[in-house]
């Protein structure tokens, strides 16, 4: 059975406090590992996809990892406006359901306090 | 990307009654999906909704309670049936872009006394 860790589940950073996400996963073989975020009350917001070990993504003070079986999600020098739900999702090489469906992690609330 | 919206975005509703929540995206897609997200918990997956093609649903969620239908590539509905507090939930589509990605829409928040 596909499953998807996130830890810690909350974490409160300071302005400028530079910080790691985890997101530990199992899946019979991996066609994509997916980071969003989530503002209360709103749909998720597509940020990243990794499809293969050693590769990286950034945007502004956001930079996704991906290894065999993790990926961190790392903040640097955070901001208020960066609070929000981290989810990660993956989509297995072979499901029992949708070719395309997502599993995704139970999400970790990232407060950056000013 | 992909820019998708749904209505109504909340409603209260009384136990017993239906609601459908329609999802209407920008751009043609193949696939879009409809996910439940209950308080303080992540996604899981109601149903992929295929265009001419009748819905696939995940375990745990049946037809009767969750009707879909995708009457062209760019639209969907989900109807909450017969419903019990249980059901208070946000509910989100989403679509699938080439590339992989999946979109979502704001997502319409439900309550049921």
């Amino acid at each position: 059975e596909d499953q998807v860790t996130q830890s810690p589940e909350a974490l409160r950073l300071q302005e400028g406090e530079s910080s790691s996400l985890n997101c530990s996963y199992t899946v019979s073989g991996l066609r994509g590992l997916f980071w969003y975020r989530q503002d209360p009350g709103k749909g998720p917001e597509f940020l990243f996809t990794l499809y293969s070990a050693g590769e990286e993504k950034e945007k502004e003070r956001l930079k996704a990892t991906l290894t065999k079986k993790e990926s961190f999600l790392h903040i640097t020098a955070p901001k208020p406006e960066d609070s929000a739900t981290y989810l990660c999702a993956v989509r297995p090489e072979i499901s029992s359901g949708s070719a395309r469906q997502l599993t995704f992690g139970s999400g970790t609330q990232l407060t950056v306090l000013p | 990307s992909a820019v998708i919206s749904q209505k109504p975005s909340r409603d209260i509703c009384q136990r017993g009654t239906s609601l459908t929540i329609q999802c209407q995206v920008d751009s043609q897609v193949t696939m879009m999906f409809w996910y439940r997200q209950q308080p303080g918990q992540s996604l899981t997956l109601i149903a992929t909704a295929n265009q001419g093609s009748e819905a696939t649903y995940e375990s745990g969620f049946v037809i009767d309670k969750f009707p879909i239908s995708r009457p062209n590539l760019t639209f969907s509905t989900l109807t909450v049936s017969n419903m019990s507090p249980e059901d208070s939930s946000i509910y989100l589509c989403s679509v699938d872009i080439q590339g992989g990605e999946q979109y979502f829409g704001p997502g319409t928040r439900l309550t049921v006394t």
